[in-house]
């Protein structure tokens, strides 16, 4: 099964600074990949969702970046964070349009 | 109007209890549906995946979908305090990408 890899668990950055938010995933070729944000009361919003390396579609316009280097690495980025970039960002995986999508643990981002 | 709607609670409830959790949708293209239980500070688990119209059973959970309502629920028999959890819905139609709608969760207290 799946294993996906969320790093780190917990950042505190201060507006203006940069972010690099890392998800790769083991025991899966070829996966979709997607990155959510989670904030309290409003369910995941999906921001990034990727069927390929290099291959990134973008949901809503937003001060964030994705990239797929790899097959099973996805990095969300950012040049200059703002103070409503806070919040709790998840990793997904799904294998085909017929499985289910498995998430990360995850990465609560605070912004100072 | 959201196109899912969950009740966001809190539901409390003693231990050994059935619970009842629910959401509606107003989009007829969804055709698959997922329950996951996210506890405090970690990512979504998937816990039950359905196509049809119908029940499907694991354990002391049951995943009910009736199409026709636009209506999904999720029963937990004799509900324990690691139970406690905040449990989104979620759902798709067909697709390359899967793209997932989710509720906004509900939060679920099982007290002893």
């Amino acid at each position: 099964s799946q294993t996906i890899h969320q790093w780190p668990a917990t950042l505190v950055q201060p507006v203006g600074s940069p972010l690099s938010l890392e998800c790769t995933v083991e025991g899966t070729s070829n996966p979709n990949l997607y990155w959510y944000r989670q904030a309290a009361g409003r369910g995941l919003q999906l921001l990034f969702y990727s069927v390929g390396i290099g291959q990134i579609s973008s949901e809503v316009p937003q001060n964030l970046s994705a990239s797929r280097p790899q097959d099973r690495q996805f990095i969300l980025s950012s040049k200059k964070l703002l103070l409503s970039d806070s919040g709790f960002y998840l990793c997904a995986c799904g294998q085909s349009s017929n499985q289910p999508q498995h998430f990360g643990d995850g990465t609560r981002l605070s912004i100072l | 109007q959201k196109e899912v709607e969950q009740d966001p609670g809190p539901l409390s409830v003693p231990e050994g209890a059935i619970v009842s959790l629910n959401c509606t949708y107003s989009n007829s293209a969804f055709q698959y549906f997922m329950w996951y239980r996210q506890y405090s500070r970690k990512g979504p688990e998937l816990l039950m995946y359905t196509y049809s119209s119908g029940n499907k059973e694991d354990g002391r959970f049951t995943a009910q979908v009736d199409k026709s309502s636009k209506y999904i629920s999720l029963f937990i028999r004799d509900s324990q305090p690691s139970d406690s959890a905040t449990y989104l819905c979620a759902m798709r139609h067909t697709g390359t990408a899967s793209k997932l709608t989710f509720g906004t969760g509900t939060r679920l207290q099982v007290t002893l």
